[in-house]
């Protein structure tokens, strides 16, 4: 098993520039998250969903769409990216909503 | 958005020594988990704990959940270089109905050989 996989690991991107992270795991998981992390705040919440065709929002949702079209992908979508958007991104699964997650590598992001 | 102490910040100590570190809550915990993060990498679950008072070992490394539910400690015994990195701690409340765990602000750990 590959485990979770992000891409890209680094990016940067102009003001007001769209762009998709991807966020693929290969353990049939049914719970996915997205975090951004900033320093000094930990890991905060953006979207998650518990199963294919099911997503809600999580603490900082706000610039950022996400779908759930299969059980194995979940792409988080900057709409028109800002500075304050500039942060670290990390997926997750579990199996289930109680369970323990996963993180992949992360994604890197910069916006000017 | 519900509110993670960790404590202290970041931590430097000659190998060798054990290490403390702990997480607050203000309102009740199911569950509590730790976590290590190595630079650049995401974070790895060390130990995941369930159940008010419970006690588990991984290795050198021990975490509790605390009697009140709103609290967990990681001990880390007899340091060693590759023990550095930054320490999280999670929970998911017990009264939450959004499916959320929380992150804790991170302790980063510095050993000096």
């Amino acid at each position: 098993n590959a485990g979770v996989t992000q891409t890209p690991k680094f990016q940067v991107l102009k003001t007001g520039q769209s762009m998709t992270l991807q966020c693929a795991q290969d353990m049939n998981h049914e719970y996915m998250s997205w975090y951004r992390q900033d320093p000094g705040m930990g890991l905060r919440l953006i979207h998650y969903s518990v199963g294919a065709g099911i997503t809600d929002q999580g603490e900082v949702p706000n610039g950022y769409n996400v779908s759930r079209s299969t059980t194995e992908d979940f792409p988080l979508r900057l709409l028109s990216a800002a500075p304050s958007q500039t942060s670290v991104y990390f997926c997750a699964s579990s199996p289930l909503v109680t369970d323990t997650q996963y993180f992949g590598p992360g994604t890197r992001l910069t916006v000017l | 958005g519900q509110q993670l102490n960790q404590s202290p910040q970041s931590m430097f100590i000659q190998e060798g020594e054990d290490v403390s570190m702990n997480c607050t809550s203000s309102s009740i915990f199911n569950t509590w988990l730790w976590y290590k993060q190595d630079p650049g990498e995401g974070p790895v679950l060390l130990i995941a704990l369930y159940k008010a008072g419970e006690l588990t070992s991984n290795g050198r490394l021990t975490a509790q959940f605390g009697i009140t539910r709103k609290d967990s400690f990681l001990n880390i015994s007899a340091s060693i270089p590759s023990d550095v990195g930054i320490y999280f701690c999670a929970g998911q409340p017990y009264s939450n109905t959004g499916n959320q765990f929380y992150f804790g602000t991170g302790t980063s750990l510095t050993v000096i050989p």
